[in-house]
């Protein structure tokens, strides 16, 4: 079993639409946790950090429930620039290393 | 702002030749990590460096070394090449967060392209 899962998707949806994504992790000693969003090709980058509040950035809403191990995105009117894979990361077992899930491919449609 | 720098950005070299990999940290940041990432595959950690000391180690081959300088810029050392070295290399820095904390967002270079013949 990976470390973080992920649904890989496409996850295929009109522009405008609301869609959530979902990740689950395995280790319960797990203390930092992120969504990052990757183009073809290109660097990942850091979309959000999501806390156990949970946290919203435009858009962009994250939860976090560490009774259940399960982290979530949920894009609000999505735009044809949102398109991109998305990337659940969460921190290892020791030290400052990343793990991240498979990603889930978001394609907006006009 | 000012971002991970890193280079080249793409490189060829064939099998059996060595290769350095350079990443310039978002200044004062004092933790750069390096990653590789494989065709449709997840970036896997390789390793790190804190002030200048490898921090954590992850599935980074003997083959390859790293070193962190005093202005804090990095190199990736990879000997002895073979195809499936070919992947996509980032490298990532940070702030460090005190240990057992968690981590501190990181940042990505634009990586380099790595290709093995």
């Amino acid at each position: 079993r990976k470390e973080v899962e992920q649904d890989p998707g496409p996850f295929n949806v009109p522009e405008g639409a609301t869609v959530a994504f979902n990740c689950t992790y395995s280790n319960s000693a797990s203390q930092s946790f992120f969504w990052y969003r990757q183009d073809c090709r290109k660097e990942p980058k850091l979309l959000m950090s999501v806390y156990s509040s949970g946290n919203e950035d435009g858009r962009f809403t994250a939860q976090l429930n560490r009774a259940s191990q399960y982290i979530s995105l949920l894009i609000r009117d999505s735009k044809l620039s949102d398109s991109a894979t998305y990337l659940c990361v969460v921190n290892g077992v020791a030290g400052n290393m990343l793990t991240f899930g498979g990603g889930t491919r978001l394609m907006v449609k006009p | 702002a000012a971002g991970v720098i890193q280079s080249p950005r793409h490189l060829i070299k064939e099998k059996r030749e060595t290769a350095t990999l350079k990443c310039y940290p978002i200044p004062r940041h004092d933790t750069v990590y390096w990653y590789q990432q494989g065709p449709g595959q997840d970036p896997q950690f390789l390793i790190s460096f804190y002030e200048k000391m490898q921090s954590d180690k992850g599935s980074i081959p003997d083959r390859f070394s790293a070193q962190q300088f005093s202005d804090y810029h990095s190199e990736l050392n990879m000997s002895s090449l073979e195809l499936g070295d070919s992947a996509l290399y980032f490298c990532a820095s940070s702030f460090r967060h005190q240990y057992g904390q968690g981590v501190r967002e990181q940042y990505f270079g634009p990586g380099t392209r790595l290709t093995v013949t």
